[in-house]
């Protein structure tokens, strides 16, 4: 059984360097979703793809912050010239088009920190 | 503007004993809720769900209650277990739309 999986797991970074994380979801899942988690908060979407279509972004997500998912299948997230602020716990998500309405299978995350 | 709150970040509760969480939220086009649990170092996993049309689902030890006119959703979990014990996080959509708003939290901490 394979879950939703994230790499890497965790991500230590000074600021103003560029970071990608990688997301393959379900196999099969058509819709893939990033958050973002702070430290006694609920996760925070930032936005979310069906098949390799970016369908809605979030506000939160910055010009320095860059999603894609290519072929329908994988994602990246890319952060550029990050600052301290986005030190935070990123999830992915997916889930299928049909199934169990708006259930969503998280990953573990990748946690960043911005020194 | 939080959509949606959880009003109380921890709670204690005896191995045995009834666990209720809370959660309130503001958005009256939300039409589904999601309860997921969280341990430490893992991604949240799905609990249980309730539409908008149905005012209580059940599973197993699990029960989630809807009051739509209070726009007020409660889990109970009945008996508790201290293997319950972990960060509980209340979700609601729009069916369709794509993305959930989740709440803050609540820690539960079932004691033996």
């Amino acid at each position: 059984d394979t879950g939703v999986s994230q790499d890497p797991r965790h991500k230590i970074t000074k600021r103003g360097q560029n970071v990608t994380f990688r997301c393959d979801p379900i196999s099969e899942h058509n819709r893939l979703y990033w958050y973002r988690q702070t430290l006694g908060q609920g996760p925070e979407f930032l936005t979310y793809f069906q098949n390799e279509a970016q369908l809605e972004k979030s506000r939160l997500l910055s010009d320095r912050f860059s999603a894609e998912r290519p072929k329908g299948s994988f994602s990246t997230l890319e952060i550029q010239r990050t600052e301290q602020g986005d030190s935070a716990m990123y999830l992915c998500a997916s889930r299928p088009d049909r199934g169990r309405v708006e259930t969503q299978y998280f990953g573990p995350g990748t946690r960043l920190l911005v020194l | 503007d939080q959509q949606v709150k959880q009003n109380s970040p921890s709670l204690s509760v005896q191995e045995g004993r009834i666990s209720i969480l809370n959660c309130d939220y503001t958005n009256s086009m939300f039409d589904y809720f999601l309860w997921y649990k969280k341990y430490p170092a893992e991604g949240p996993t799905f609990l249980i769900s309730i539409s908008s049309i149905k005012d209580k689902n059940e599973d197993g030890r699990f029960t989630v209650f809807l009051n739509k006119s209070a726009k007020h959703l409660s889990l109970h979990i009945v008996p508790s277990q201290p293997g319950d014990s972990a960060v509980y996080f209340c979700a609601a959509s729009r069916v369709g739309a794509g993305k959930s708003t989740f709440g803050d939290g609540t820690t539960l901490t079932v004691k033996p």
